[in-house]
């Protein structure tokens, strides 16, 4: 079964400073996920990816399939980005379903 | 409107009282899931469906039944509640187990158990 650690727990940043979250796993995968989920809110997909890199407005999401990690960036860091955000990877090991990481708990200061 | 849907969003139930949690998704997606999300462990997979009938247990299953007689509902049972069960409840659905697709979560349903 897959294993995910992501740092930081917490982080907390002035508006408008470059954010970095880390995600580490411990099988190799297919794809990995990034989730976001606002306080008291619903879980949204941001990325899926399986190598490289991708972008999504002051989002960008890396990959290093040899190393077995992955970041989360935001550029330009706005108060609306706080939130939690979390790292998935297929569970594997022949079980279905994804892995979570528990969680990077973001909060970005005007 | 397209897309999944959880009902109830909030629902407080006593001790021992069986509890039904459903999901619907329009998608027509294959796959679908429930997990329970709590402080400290993070999202855990309790049940998930690779299709109409087609149901297997995830990491958390006791205490919890599924079942999948259309493709697009996937409702979950809890047979007798305990307080342990107070938690969070996310259904997804994916056409695939998330090795080649993305998924989509419902809006989540808060369960008290008091």
């Amino acid at each position: 079964k897959n294993e995910v650690e992501q740092s930081p727990q917490n982080l907390t940043a002035q508006e408008g400073e470059f954010i970095t979250i880390n995600c580490s796993y411990s099988v190799g995968i297919s794809a990995l996920h990034w989730l976001q989920q606002h306080p008291g809110g619903g879980i949204v997909s941001l990325f899926m990816l399986s190598s490289g890199k991708k972008k999504h407005g002051r989002l960008i999401a890396t990959i290093n399939i040899q190393e077995k990690h992955s970041s989360l960036h935001i550029t330009a860091s706005h108060p609306r980005d706080s939130a939690v955000y979390i790292c998935a990877v297929p569970s594997g090991g022949g079980a279905d379903g994804l892995t979570f990481g528990k969680g990077t708990h973001l909060i970005i200061q005007p | 409107d397209a897309g999944i849907t959880q009902s109830p969003r909030y629902k407080i139930t006593e001790t021992g009282r069986q509890v039904t949690l459903m999901c619907h998704q329009t998608w027509s997606h294959s796959y679908m899931f429930w997990y329970r999300q709590d402080l400290g462990h993070g999202l855990r997979l309790i049940y998930y469906s690779a299709a109409a009938d087609i149901t297997d247990k995830g990491e958390v299953p006791d205490g919890y039944v599924v079942s999948r007689s259309k493709t697009e509902n996937f409702p979950l049972t809890l047979e007798s509640a305990t307080r342990s069960q107070t938690s969070v409840y996310f259904c997804a659905s994916s056409d695939s187990t998330g090795r080649y697709y993305g998924y989509t979560f419902g809006s989540g349903t808060r369960l008290t158990v008091v």
